[in-house]
């Protein structure tokens, strides 16, 4: 099987600008997770997708927001970027068990 | 509010010996704990899980002990091997649905 795929992965954006990034699950895969992960900060978890509705949300602002399609893939929108949202953002989806496979992540810089 | 902790960002463990990584919550709550790996500019992956209802789970040179009493679980790596130089983060959930939350993450290094 095919793993959990991210684009793009690398990123580039200034400040204000908004960004979207896409997350591929694993094949039969329905749940995705989103994480932002900044030194010293460890894996802060965004939100969780499961047939296309959030079912878990963190503690970030509304200007993050994402979605799922009905073939599980989902992206995340960041609007009015802000030089603190640099950081690698993870993806990780979840079978029918606990435990999470996460993509290679999207490095995303603000400058 | 940091529901999950490790309290160590780095540890050093010279080669052939064991290495062993700790990790606190808070929330009593959970069920469900978890082990990941990372290395630089790779995503996190799963090492080892532990449900509430044990304390005590191994897979090859990996085990997790639980002490739910005193809210702590610690990663035991025997021996520890130059490749288990990573970035180690435990997890934590309520159920299999909830959310997982993870700790800050502890750097290993592992000596020659």
């Amino acid at each position: 099987k095919a793993g959990v795929t991210q684009t793009p992965r690398y990123l580039i954006k200034t400040r204000g600008q908004q960004v979207t990034l896409s997350c591929s699950p694993i094949s039969g895969h329905r749940s995705v997770s989103w994480y932002q992960q900044t030194p010293g900060q460890g894996l802060q978890f965004l939100f969780e997708y499961f047939s296309e509705t959030q079912r878990n949300k963190g503690n970030f602002p509304g200007r993050f927001s994402g979605r799922q399609f009905s073939n599980s893939r989902s992206e995340m929108n960041v609007s009015t970027l802000e030089l603190g949202d640099s950081a690698l953002y993870l993806c990780a989806s979840r079978g029918g068990y606990n435990e999470q496979f996460f993509g290679p992540g999207t490095r995303l810089t603000v400058l | 509010d940091q529901q999950v902790k490790q309290n160590s960002p780095s540890l050093s463990v010279q080669e052939g010996r064991i290495s062993i990584l700790n990790c606190d919550y808070t929330n009593s709550m959970f069920d469900y704990f978890l082990w990941y790996k990372k290395y630089p500019a790779e995503g996190p992956t799963f090492l080892i899980s532990i449900s509430s209802i044990k304390d005590k789970n191994e897979d090859g040179r990996f085990t997790v002990f639980l002490n739910k009493s005193a809210k702590h679980l610690s990663l035991h790596i025997v021996p520890s091997q130059p490749g288990d130089s990573a970035v180690y983060f435990c997890a934590a959930s309520m159920n299999r649905d909830d959310k997982i939350i993870f700790g800050k993450g502890t750097r290993l290094h592992i000596l020659p």
